[in-house]
């Protein structure tokens, strides 16, 4: 199947610095990444949709000049926390969607763990 | 509103034990459900959808548009099927609603 990378996979940080966090698909091209947030035994919550070379659409409730996302290539997002705070410490999770027809799938990466200090 | 819920947080069962994990879902529309498994240190993965109507790793799902669930079931559990349980509408193009999720146990 797919493969969706993400790096890093784990970072720590200290309050008011800012982290990206690339997502990378590495066997298929993709027009629409996904990014979400899971919190400690809670769901994915969806913070933003990607879509290649234009701006990123960001669900009701997430700030978009805290999370700035950018998907300059069909292979690669990046999401940058800014002025990082401890409550923006979490599981980020991306996925891709594939290109094409057929069935709708979307490729999970393995995640990123931020911690803000 | 869409929605989907998944009433147990936590689900344990012996070894050989018929299991169900529920979900019942809200959509105006015509519905598309999967089923996402997530295993111990591992990424979210597509466990099956409702559209292929197949059978995987013994698990099957089916779409009951009447009572608006997307139970998915498996006669005989086993201890490799320990994992975080996600049921997942699919809204538009790739858009997904993902519910709570229900974590799996399976015991000797």
């Amino acid at each position: 199947g797919a493969v969706v990378s993400q790096h890093p996979s784990r970072v720590i940080c200290k309050s008011g610095t800012s982290v990206k966090i690339e997502c990378r698909s590495l066997d298929f091209q993709a027009t629409t990444m996904f990014w979400y947030r899971q919190f400690p035994k809670k769901s994915l919550m969806l913070m933003a949709t990607s879509n290649e070379g234009s701006k990123a659409t960001y669900e009701q409730g997430v700030e978009k000049d805290k999370f700035l996302i950018n998907h300059a290539s069909l292979t690669l997002s990046t999401l940058t926390v800014t002025s990082a705070h401890p409550e923006d410490s979490s599981f980020y999770i991306c996925s891709a969607a594939t290109l094409g027809g057929g069935e709708p799938e979307q490729f999970f990466g393995p995640g990123t763990r931020l911690t803000v200090l | 509103a869409q929605r989907v819920t998944q009433p147990e947080k936590l689900l344990s069962v012996f070894k050989g034990a018929p299991v169900e994990l529920k979900c019942n879902y809200s959509y105006s529309g015509s519905p598309e459900l999967f089923w996402y498994v997530q295993y111990s240190r591992q990424r979210l993965q597509l466990l099956l959808r409702h559209i292929s109507r197949e059978s995987i790793k013994g698990f099957t799902a089916d779409l009951n548009k009447g009572e608006t669930s997307f139970h998915l079931k498996k006669p005989f559990a086993q201890e490799e099927d320990s994992a975080m349980y996600y049921c997942a509408l699919r809204l538009y193009g790739q858009n997904f609603v993902f519910g709570p999720g229900t974590r799996l146990s399976v015991l000797p």
